[in-house]
């Protein structure tokens, strides 16, 4: 069992909708956990984090975890077509090591 | 000012060669790391390091050795490179802060793309 899953994608919405991006994570000590962008060609770049179990909403973006059901997710209200990009996650395990999933790729369609 | 910068950006060698990638961080953190992304953009941890400690995923083959001259930079060198050695690999750096306090994740440098012919 991989540490941290995402479902590979491709998930596509249109303008203005909501996006949601969903992570599980195998290790029940995790304490933190991060979203990052990865636009092709590019390095992957922290847009949210997330220590407690709830939501955290920042600008457009929300994460919510849910650390009982080992889950985190991030949802992307009135997305745009600058969203479009991969979307990793990552969770900071018991042993200080981070680990991070095979990323989920979003097509935000005009 | 960049924050973590990697040198070169690109790299084409031919299979044999032995090559480095440089990396600096100017944030003061005090752990650094090397991944490397696939193809697939599956991002696979291959080395942390700190003052103290170095920390290697066993599955990197020892062809791959990390060298830290001081806090601020941990080069990547790799020996003998293969074709399977073609990929991005990225450097990162964390300020770790221990267990039950905020983390706040790691700054990756721009990536160099290593293509092995």
């Amino acid at each position: 069992q991989k540490e941290v899953e995402q479902n590979s994608g491709p998930l596509s919405v249109p303008e203005g909708a909501i996006a949601s991006l969903n992570c599980t994570y195998s290790d029940r000590g995790s304490q933190s956990f991060f979203w990052y962008r990865q636009y092709s060609g590019k390095s992957p770049e922290l847009i949210m984090s997330i220590y407690s179990n709830g939501d955290k909403e920042d600008g457009r973006f929300t994460a919510q975890l849910n650390k009982a059901s080992q889950y985190v997710s991030l949802l992307i209200r009135d997305s745009q077509p600058s969203d479009s990009a991969t979307y990793l996650c990552a969770v900071k395990g018991t042993g200080n090591q981070f680990y991070f999933g095979t990323g989920t790729s979003l097509t935000v369609i005009p | 000012d960049t924050a973590v910068s990697q040198t070169p950006k690109y790299l084409v060698t031919q299979m044999g060669n032995d090559k480095s990638i440089k990396c600096e961080q100017n944030l003061g953190h005090d752990t650094m790391y090397w991944y490397k992304q696939d193809s697939k953009k599956f991002l696979k941890i291959m080395f942390s390091y700190n003052n103290k400690e170095l920390i290697i995923n066993e599955t990197v083959p020892n062809r791959f050795s990390p060298k830290s001259p001081d806090k601020a930079h941990l080069n990547l060198h790799i020996n003998s490179l293969e074709l399977g050695d073609s990929a991005v690999y990225f450097c990162a750096s964390s300020q770790n802060t221990g267990t039950g306090r905020m983390d706040y994740g790691y700054t990756f440098g721009s990536g160099t793309r290593l293509t092995v012919v």
